[in-house]
Formats: C-alpha cells, sequence, structure tokens
C-alpha cells in the first residue's frame, strides 16, 4: 500500500525558512518523479515543484522559483521542500504526491496518483 | 505559462449527468488529469490521461477531450460524488510545467 507522510508544517514569520519532508513507503520510491502541491485556504489547488527519480531534474512554480528548493534522498525513501523567503501567500496545505509518468503524441507528462494527507504551513507574524 | 479554465461551480439532481469541463489553448494536444477533492481530504485521481480510470473509480467516471476544451463526466450521480474537481496538464514545453484548473465545486441537488 503506498502511503506518504509529509512533516515539518508550523508557524513561521515572514522572511523565515522552513523544511517540510515527506516520507514515502509501498513503492519502490527511486523510480518514481515525485511532486509538492499546495492549497491556500479556501483555494484551489496549485503546483509547486516536481523532481525525478533520480533528482536530476527539478521542476518550479514561478511563483516559488528561487526561493523553495526540492530534493529528495532515495536511501531514505524522502522528499523534501526547502522553503526560504517564506510570504504570507505561502500560507497553504502542502501536500507531497507521487508522480506517474505517461507519453502521448503531445509529449512526455506526469499526473499524480497517491496523495499524502498535507501538512499545514502558516506565514504570519 | 498555460491556463486552464474551469466553472465555479455545476449542479445536477441524483441519477442524471454531470459534466465538468476544461478550457485551454488546443487542450487536444495535451493529456489530461482530473482530480475530486472532498473537504477536508486530500485529492484524489478519478481519471487520467484524458478518459483511463484507475482502479477502484466507479466506471460512471470518463473524461474526454478534443479541441480546446476537455470534459470529466459523471453518470448517474451520486450524492457521494459532491465535491470539487480539479483538471490537470503538464506543459512540457514550460519552465513551469504543473498546471491546474481553478477547480469546480460539483452540488447534487
Amino acid at each position: 500500500e503506498v502511503q506518504l507522510l509529509e512533516s515539518g508544517g508550523g508557524l513561521v514569520q515572514p522572511g523565515g525558512s522552513l523544511r517540510l519532508s515527506c516520507a514515502a513507503s509501498g513503492f519502490t520510491f527511486s523510480s518514481y518523479a515525485m511532486s509538492w502541491v499546495r492549497q491556500a485556504p479556501g483555494k484551489g489547488l496549485e503546483w509547486v515543484s516536481a523532481i525525478s527519480g533520480s533528482g536530476g531534474s527539478t521542476y518550479y512554480a514561478d511563483s516559488v522559483k528561487g526561493r523553495f528548493t526540492i530534493s529528495r534522498d532515495n536511501s531514505k525513501n524522502t522528499l523534501y521542500l526547502q522553503m526560504n523567503s517564506l510570504r504570507a501567500e505561502d500560507t497553504a496545505v502542502y501536500y507531497c504526491a507521487k508522480a506517474q509518468e505517461g507519453y502521448s503524441y503531445g509529449g512526455g507528462f506526469y499526473y499524480f496518483d497517491y496523495w499524502g494527507q498535507g501538512t499545514l504551513v502558516t506565514v504570519s507574524s | 505559462s498555460y491556463v486552464l479554465t474551469q466553472p465555479p461551480s455545476v449542479s445536477v439532481a441524483p441519477g442524471q449527468t454531470a459534466r465538468i469541463t476544461c478550457g485551454g489553448n488546443n487542450i487536444g494536444s495535451k493529456s489530461v488529469h482530473w482530480y475530486q477533492q472532498k473537504p477536508g481530504q486530500a485529492p484524489v485521481l478519478v481519471v487520467y490521461d484524458d478518459s483511463d480510470r484507475p482502479s477502484g473509480i466507479p466506471e460512471r467516471f470518463s473524461g474526454s477531450n478534443s479541441g480546446n476544451t476537455a470534459t470529466l463526466t459523471i453518470s448517474r450521480v451520486e450524492a457521494g460524488d459532491e465535491a470539487d474537481y480539479y483538471c490537470q496538464v503538464w506543459d512540457s514545453s514550460s519552465d513551469h510545467p504543473g498546471v491546474f484548473g481553478g477547480g469546480t465545486k460539483l452540488t447534487v441537488l
């Protein structure tokens, strides 16, 4: 059974930093890309970042590029999101998601077949 | 960056068919995925690659994609289908490839 367990959320002041973790089990972690998706209170889903199975390729939303860093430790089956220079608008539940890769005539793509329960990050003074 | 447009809300009576649209420029050339999210819960994948269903998802959920519109169709709607639904694509030509639509609240009357 695939399980994703996020941790590391909490209250942080504007300009501060936080590192989220996502412990994965039930699948061969290194074989799959992983992603972070967030949801501000009462709002929709926003894709944040993704990383390939090897960790060699990373992708970021424009809203977090240069402030957030995604990484993974395949020996520990753990995904991370280092969040720096946090802003009030970064307040959200952050979900870890396992990515499934596919290909069509339009090119390669990812979708998210398993999700964690999320961890709340609140940026406020 | 690529934009996906969904109607904020759709209402349907039990037993009827709900259709939730997702608009995007030439979206028919991309693979579209759909998620269901109930209050206080994590999203659940209900359709991937335009029209495929993960195991455990009822056949009542189906998808199509052509031109500038992708559609999630829920047949014989039940009270338990009431939720927010999001479409998603991966725009591999972009530096910021992950894209979600704004979400549609499905209300079962």
